[in-house]
């Protein structure tokens, strides 16, 4: 089955810029999701098919892929981006959603 | 406005079936190119795709879990199940319902959750 690999966490201070990574053999053919989980919480969509934001996601969040590694970046972070993100993609060779492991953002 | 709502018993014994339903309101479950999906999450760890559920019926599963779970569709109550066989505590999770868009490969609208503990 198709694996997702994200850093466990990535920590930056308020401002900066965090990019956190999904790593997956030629995930560029894929089309790679990006969620945003706060505790207590269902995740919320915050980037999908690579790059688009839906509606209501601020310009501070994007996305891209190529290769093996997608990555979100999120740009000028708040107290508030303090979540785990979780990247996806819709395996179609075996018709499964496949998540990645997530990742901790922490800002310091 | 889509949403969707899960509900059950929140202990299931070991060994048991444990049964969630989601309630879907705001659109027509048969109606559409639609995924209808299961997603569980125990508790500090990742988020786990159970299966799915089609407009017509046709099911898929994650095959870790594939001999133990079915999705069925109610188009009477506009809802969809989950039934998972032979459990034990490594089931315990929040257990989350979600849509995709046929054409599309993410999940565009999910439950809050439902945390289903499995002890005796």
């Amino acid at each position: 089955s198709y694996v997702l690999t994200q850093p466990p966490s990535v920590s930056v201070a308020p401002g900066q810029t965090a990019r956190i990574t999904c790593g997956g053999n030629n995930i560029g053919s894929k089309r790679v999701h990006w969620y945003q989980q706060k505790p207590g919480q269902a995740p919320v969509l915050v980037v999908n098919d690579d790059s688009d934001r839906p509606s209501g996601i601020p310009e501070r969040f994007s996305g891209s892929n190529s290769g093996n590694t997608a990555t979100l970046t999120i740009s000028r972070v708040e107290a508030g981006d303090e979540a785990d993100y979780y990247c996806q993609v819709w395996d179609s060779s075996s018709d499964q959603g496949v998540f990645g492991g997530g990742t901790k953002l922490t800002v310091l | 406005q889509v949403q969707l709502q899960e509900s059950g018993p929140g202990l299931v014994k070991p060994s048991q079936t444990l049964s969630l339903t989601c309630t879907v309101s705001g659109g027509s479950i048969s109606s559409g190119s639609y995924y209808w999906n299961w997603i569980r999450q125990p508790a500090g760890k990742g988020l786990e795709w159970i299966g799915r559920i089609y407009t017509s019926g046709s099911t898929n599963y994650n095959p870790s879990l594939r001999s133990r779970v079915t999705i069925s569709l109610d188009t009477s109550k506009n809802q969809f199940s989950l039934k998972l066989s032979s459990v034990t505590a490594a089931d315990t999770a929040v257990y989350y319902c979600a849509r995709r868009y046929g054409g599309n490969s993410h999940f565009d609208y999910w439950g809050q959750g439902t945390l289903v503990t499995v002890s005796s």
